[in-house]
């Protein structure tokens, strides 16, 4: 069974970092790409990060760039986004989500950003 | 970037009568392979999405046949056949053929 569990939310002060985990299981992870995608709370899916099979390629929204950096370690089956400089706008849960077609979602990680 | 767009965002249903959801992009969504990447999720009161169609029509593992999606080029729908009571929560496209960035629609939701 496809699996992703997602963990590292929390409480933070604007301005301050978190790295949020993605431990994965039930499939060859080393094979797929990995998804960042978040949620504000009631609102919509907005696509965050994605980094490729080997860590070799990345990408990111705008409104991350600079401050969020996404890596993975498959020795471990866990992607990492990396969160610096958050704003209050980045309050949302976090789901990590495989594949370029985005098939499997964990159940999130929540982010609250505020003073 | 891609922009998608829904409509209805608000949909209310009947239970065992159909219904339609509509999703534009603002581009065509055929590749160069002539593959046309659009998805549908589903994401129930208090889960995580979980992902029904890919590819346009392809329904994926375990997901009911009342769930059809069709369209091409830039107009996509998902219909439901028969509504049924697991079915409320909020219905997003999702666009993979022009990334980065993947983008979604804003979300429609369907309620009793």
């Amino acid at each position: 069974e496809v699996q992703l569990l997602e963990s590292g939310g929390g409480l933070v002060q604007p301005g301050g970092s978190l790295r949020l985990s993605c431990a994965a299981s039930g499939f060859n992870f080393g094979t797929y790409w990995i998804h960042w995608v978040r949620q504000a709370p009631g609102k919509g899916l907005v696509w965050v990060s994605r980094i490729n099979s080997d860590g070799s390629s990345t990408d990111y929204a705008d409104f991350v760039k600079g401050r969020f950096t996404i890596s993975r370690d498959n020795a471990r089956n866990t992607v990492y986004l990396q969160m610096n400089s958050l704003r209050a706008e980045d309050t949302a849960m976090y789901y990590c989500a495989r594949a370029h077609g985005v098939d499997y979602w964990g159940q999130g990680t929540l982010v609250t950003v505020s003073s | 970037d891609v922009v998608m767009t829904q409509s209805p965002l608000s949909l209310p249903v009947t239970l065992g009568q159909p219904a339609s959801i509509s999703c534009r992009s603002s581009q065509t969504l055929v590749n160069n392979e002539g593959n046309t990447y659009l998805s549908w999720f589903q994401q129930r009161p208090g889960q995580s999405p979980r992902r029904l169609i890919y590819k346009v029509s392809n329904r994926d593992s375990g997901v009911p046949d009342r769930f059809s999606g069709s369209g091409s080029g830039t107009d996509f729908t998902l219909k439901i056949s028969r509504v049924e009571a697991e079915d409320v929560g909020v219905y997003y496209c999702m666009q993979a053929t022009h990334w980065p960035p993947w983008t979604f629609g804003q979300g429609t939701k369907v309620e009793i």
